[in-house]
């Protein structure tokens, strides 16, 4: 069975700095996905990036990128330019690439505040 | 479109009680789930649709029952509640193996 394991509970950074939220994940499987999920403390889970698992080109949407590091077993990401808005809980997950209803497993979140 | 929307927002339930969670999609998804989540953990899985006339169980199904209801909807029905289902509850839905999942609301569950 895959984990995903989030190590950092809680991480702050200040407005317009640069932070790093880190994920590593178990698998004997070769295709995969990768994906952070924002909640805010509306609880809705959004989307943020995903990552091919085949692709060696890091995924980036605007201010978020990821370090993806195949060999490694490693996922994190990058928000550049933190806003005040990126405050939420940040979850990591795995989705495997086989499977008609391949399932999420979701890492336990990390906490991040953003201050002035 | 609504997304996927969950009803109701909010519960609470006495021991012993029953209920069912609904959950329904505008988007002509193939696949639907419920999870839960726990302070302090990542969501996990209960039961899983991978299509219409389909339902398979996830990582901690046990309490729980699910009826695919047609392609739209897929329920989650709690037939005697215990402290330990006092959770939030999310359903979500996929397109296909290709596409990410769309999560609803979140149903705050109380058993008391």
């Amino acid at each position: 069975a895959q984990t995903v394991t989030q190590s950092q509970p809680e991480m702050s950074v200040q407005e317009a700095e640069t932070v790093t939220l880190s994920c590593t994940y178990d698998t004997s499987e070769s295709d995969y996905y990768l994906f952070w999920y924002k909640q805010p403390p509306s609880r809705q889970m959004i989307l943020v990036i995903r990552q091919e698992a085949y692709k060696q080109q890091n995924a980036t949407e605007n201010r978020f990128s990821v370090n993806f590091q195949k060999a490694a077993k490693s996922f994190s990401l990058k928000i550049s330019d933190s806003q005040l808005g990126d405050a939420a809980m940040y979850f990591c997950a795995y989705r495997s690439d086989t499977g008609t209803a391949s399932k999420l497993t979701f890492g336990t979140g990390t906490r991040l505040q953003v201050t002035l | 479109n609504a997304g996927v929307t969950q009803t109701p927002k909010f519960q609470v339930l006495k021991t012993g009680q029953s209920m069912t969670l609904q959950c329904a999609q505008d988007m002509n998804h193939n696949s639907m789930y419920w999870y839960r989540q726990d302070p302090g953990m990542g969501l996990r899985l209960i039961y899983y649709s991978a299509s219409e006339g389909t339902t398979d169980k996830g990582e901690v199904p046990n309490g729980y029952n699910v009826s695919r209801l047609n392609k739209r909807e897929f329920s989650l029905r709690l037939e005697s509640a215990a402290p330990s289902q006092t959770s939030v509850y999310f359903c979500a839905s996929r397109r296909g193996p290709e596409y990410e999942q769309y999560f609803g609301p979140g149903t705050r569950l109380t058993v008391t």
